[in-house]
């Protein structure tokens, strides 16, 4: 079955310290990857996403994904976490069903930035 | 450019009842697709909605029912709602389909079913 994965409920990170959040993900073909962000009482943000070409992918607010294929993975990243980074964050990856293409969400991971 | 809107904003809601929200796009975006919202189960796609048709549909009962109109707003409708109905409610456009571009989202409407 095709699904993704985020294994991590919950991250936290120091402020200024570097920050990963998780995503795997199994899909038949080659996958289209999406990271979003979603911050108290609104909708979902793109952050970036992955089609084909580079393994590095850099989007939005400083964030960063590596695609790697062999551990069927695309981790967000950013070098030094803010405060304001602090949001729920989810990973998508499209899918065709029934001859339509259709996005299938991780359960989300919520990012805590300690100052 | 206007984003996403959704209203109303917040519905509270008896079960039994029925109730319709509404999304406007993004002017000329014409995919709008539907999402239930939950702590326990996450994003969950409800239905796209391309040019009036309905494109693609997730695995909801039948209750839950939408449709588009020709200046592609979008309503979703809830008939006989039950508790666990209770969520958030997205709405998300995009230009053509998400093949290649990024949905935009709505704020969502939070629906309490009581």
């Amino acid at each position: 079955a095709q699904s993704v994965a985020q294994p991590e409920d919950q991250v936290n990170v120091a402020e200024g310290n570097p920050l990963t959040v998780k995503c795997t993900y199994s899909v038949s073909g080659n996958p289209y990857l999406f990271w979003y962000v979603q911050y108290p009482n609104r909708g979902l943000q793109f952050l970036l996403k992955y089609i084909t070409g580079d393994n590095l992918v850099k989007g939005s607010y400083g964030f960063e994904a590596e695609f790697n294929k062999s551990q069927t993975s695309f981790h967000l990243k950013k070098p030094s976490a803010l405060v304001s980074d602090s949001a729920l964050y989810f990973c998508a990856v499209r899918v065709i069903v029934r001859s339509n293409y259709q996005l299938i969400w991780g359960a989300g991971t919520k990012l805590i930035i300690k100052p | 450019k206007a984003g996403v809107t959704q209203t109303p904003r917040y519905l509270i809601k008896t079960r039994g009842q029925q109730v319709t929200l509404s999304c406007s796009p993004i002017s000329g975006h014409r995919s709008v697709s539907w999402y239930q919202q939950t702590p326990g189960q996450g994003l969950q796609f409800l239905f796209e909605y391309f040019s009036e048709t309905q494109r693609n549909k997730g695995n909801f009962p039948g209750r839950f029912s939408g449709r588009q109109f020709s200046n592609s707003r979008s309503e979703m409708n809830v008939s006989t709602l039950e508790l666990g109905d209770s969520a958030l409610y997205l709405c998300a456009s995009s230009p053509r389909d998400y093949d290649y571009n990024e949905q935009f989202f709505g704020p969502g409407t939070r629906l309490t079913v009581l």
